[in-house]
């Protein structure tokens, strides 16, 4: 059972880059995949998320990255993508896919995958 | 937003001290707040969900407490294997949230 991210790298500010989370071992269709990041030595900050393909795989996103920042998902090849545009010297950091369960009161994440580190500069 | 406040950022402590580490939330959030603890270089692990479900394989020194918006994360014998950064987390609306993390050191 495992995420694994891909596609990071040096992108200069305002190209787009798009990251990879290709999930086994688990139903993957099942879960809501969200993608978490971390700037260099500083905390976590929730990027967005895309829900189950049995809640219609809908997408939610953080003020930070609505309308730069797009999650999709193959159902079929248990992939999940974040496309990142218009990209920030502040968008710097470790890229996490995070698979989602759920405790009786709320969900929580489960599953991390190892990151993929993203930097944005000239 | 609902902001979550934890204290304190840092803390040294030794082996088999009891360790508490607070998290407040800018709002209620009923019980939904987990714990998650990372280590350098590695994704961040669940330690607890729903403020006081220990997740499976979770050594039973860890406990999680409280409702609305105080919460604790309590280590009771600090193992060398604990010295990490523990952040919790709000699911309980959009956006979800993470408090500022709180760095345990060797003493």
């Amino acid at each position: 059972v495992q995420l694994v991210e891909s596609g990071g790298g040096l992108v200069q500010p305002g190209r787009s880059v798009r990251l990879s989370c290709t999930a086994s071992g688990f139903t993957f269709g099942d879960y809501n995949v969200n993608w978490v990041r971390q700037a260099p030595g500083k905390g976590l900050e929730w990027v967005g998320l895309i829900r189950s393909l049995g809640f219609g795989g809908t997408t939610e996103y953080a003020a930070t990255v609505k309308g730069r920042f797009s999650i999709s998902r193959d159902g079929s090849h248990g992939i999940a993508y974040l496309q990142m545009n218009s990209l920030k010297a502040e968008d710097t950091g470790k890229y996490y896919c995070v698979r989602e369960d759920y405790g009786a009161y709320s969900p929580y994440f489960d599953l991390w995958g190892q990151g993929t580190l993203v930097t944005v500069s000239s | 937003a609902i902001q979550l406040t934890q204290s304190p950022s840092s803390l040294s402590a030794s082996v088999g001290d009891r360790v508490t580490i607070t998290c407040r939330a800018s709002l209620g959030i009923s019980s939904g707040l987990a714990w998650y603890q990372q280590k350098p270089g590695r994704p961040p692990k669940v330690l607890v969900y729903d403020a006081s479900t220990l997740q499976n394989g979770v050594p039973s020194r860890f406990s999680g407490s409280g409702s609305g918006t105080a919460f604790t994360l309590t280590i009771s014998s600090l193992q060398p294997e604990d010295f990490a950064t523990y952040f919790c987390q709000q699911f309980d609306s959009f956006p979800v949230t993470f408090g500022g993390g709180t760095k345990v050191e060797i003493k």
